[in-house]
């Protein structure tokens, strides 16, 4: 299994504000997932990042909101924009193993005040 | 749309107990399932899973999960649960490159 890190691991923002959030990954991996863990809800597929393509957004997520870069095969940022209060989440990233399954970060959690 | 539906949101038991989460999936074609566990303060980890074959399933730490076509369904269970089981279990479908989560149940081992 891979071992995938996240920076930061927590952080406070303004409203209006944006935050990247890093994920780094200890091998090289062809997809990249970015999920949200809103309080009390399940995990939420925000988009998928592939290297060398655009990312590939779900149903109600869209990349003005939260811009994907996927530089290589080992790296990947989310950028939550124009933050409100609503956004405060956890944020993972995961990357698909060879089974299909897939390994998480240890997610990012954003309180937007 | 495909979903995914954990019967228990909340279960409290004490040690030694039998353990059965439910789990239904909506989708019918060819899936992938997945158990996974996030215990306090840690990040979510694979428990099990299922792609053919044996519908039984064992995964670590004693958990095995049973995969029943007919009913849609992939509940997980443990003969007897321990105190360290104390954790969020997510049910997970894999349907083309995605993977749904349902909403996790947690378990809460008394000692």
């Amino acid at each position: 299994s891979a071992v995938i890190s996240q920076k930061p691991s927590r952080d406070i923002c303004q409203r209006g504000t944006s935050l990247t959030i890093q994920c780094q990954v200890d091998s090289q991996v062809t997809m990249m997932f970015w999920y949200r863990q809103q309080p009390g809800q399940s995990l939420t597929l925000i988009a998928t990042a592939n290297q060398g393509s655009e990312a590939t957004y779900e149903s109600g997520f869209v990349i003005d909101k939260f811009p994907i870069s996927r530089p290589n095969l080992t790296f990947s940022t989310l950028t939550v924009s124009n933050m409100s209060p609503e956004d405060s989440s956890i944020y993972l990233c995961s990357v698909g193993g060879l089974g299909y399954e897939q390994y998480f970060g240890p997610g990012t959690r954003l309180t937007v005040t | 749309a495909q979903s995914v539906s954990q019967h228990n949101h909340h279960v409290i038991l004490s040690e030694a107990a039998s353990l059965e989460l439910g789990c239904n999936y909506s989708y019918g074609g060819t899936v992938n399932l997945f158990w996974y566990v996030q215990y306090p303060g840690q990040h979510l980890q694979l428990l099990l899973k299922y792609f053919s074959g044996d519908p039984l399933v064992k995964g670590i730490k004693g958990f095995e999960a049973e995969f029943i076509k007919s009913k849609f369904s992939f509940n997980l269970r443990k003969p007897s649960v321990q105190w360290s089981d104390t954790a969020e279990y997510f049910c997970a479908v894999r349907v083309d490159d995605k993977i749904i989560f349902g909403k996790g149940t947690r378990l809460h081992i008394l000692p």
